[in-house]
């Protein structure tokens, strides 16, 4: 089956310094990526959607220069937390979506815990 | 605006039991429906996927999708303690981004 590995799985770092979060699809192309945020007892909520070779599109709210996305291949894809804040604390998965829809649908990366001290 | 609605619960069933969760969205064109579970601290993963009016069934678990009603719905029969968890609904509606109910926390009690 298909698989996206996420890394890392948690993070500490301090306020005001930078974290880079990766998704690399193991065992199939992702045309496109996207990045979900998820706070303690909330859903999952989308940041924005990446397609390999072009600029992503972020949703309403979401500070495209603060959250810097990369998909420069078919396989990877990586999440920037740039100057981050105690409020960017959260839960951040990766979700994949292969070429071939009907055979690999989403799939989700593990996710990643961040914490701002 | 595109809307996922589900009921938050908690819902506790008794072991054994049937297990029944609801959502409804509010995009009459979509197409595709899918549940998820998700332990606290991890990733969802996928339980059912569906894509046509009706019922699909694998194993323990049933999907029923009635698009009039712009309804979807998890039968989990003979519920395990294994099975308590938080249960999204997603639908991917036009754009092709996978949306997310506010999800239902079930709890199964032994």
């Amino acid at each position: 089956g298909a698989v996206v590995s996420q890394h890392p799985s948690w993070v500490i770092c301090k306020s005001g310094t930078s974290v880079k979060i990766e998704c690399r699809s193991l065992d199939f192309q992702a045309t496109t990526m996207f990045w979900y945020r998820q706070f303690p007892k909330q859903s999952l909520m989308l940041m924005a959607t990446s397609n390999e070779g072009s600029k992503a599109t972020y949703e309403q709210g979401v500070e495209k220069d603060k959250f810097l996305i990369n998909h420069a291949s078919l396989t990877l894809s990586t999440l920037t937390v740039t100057s981050a804040h105690p409020e960017d604390s959260s839960f951040y998965i990766c979700s994949a979506r292969a070429r071939d829809r009907t055979l690999y649908g989403y799939t989700f990366g593990s996710g990643t815990r961040l914490t701002v001290v | 605006q595109k809307e996922v609605e589900q009921n938050s619960g908690p819902l506790s069933v008794p072991e054994g039991a049937i297990a029944s969760l609801n959502c409804t969205y509010s995009d009459r064109g979509s197409q595709s429906f899918f549940w998820y579970r998700q332990y606290s601290g991890k990733s969802p993963e996928l339980i059912m996927s569906i894509y046509s009016n009706g019922d699909k069934e694998d194993g323990r678990f049933t999907a029923q999708l009635n698009k009039a009603s712009q309804y979807v719905s998890l039968l989990i029969r003979d519920s395990q303690p294994s099975d308590s968890a938080t249960y999204l609904c997603a639908v991917i509606f036009g754009n092709e981004k996978l949306t997310f109910g506010t999800g239902t926390r079930l709890t199964i009690i032994p």
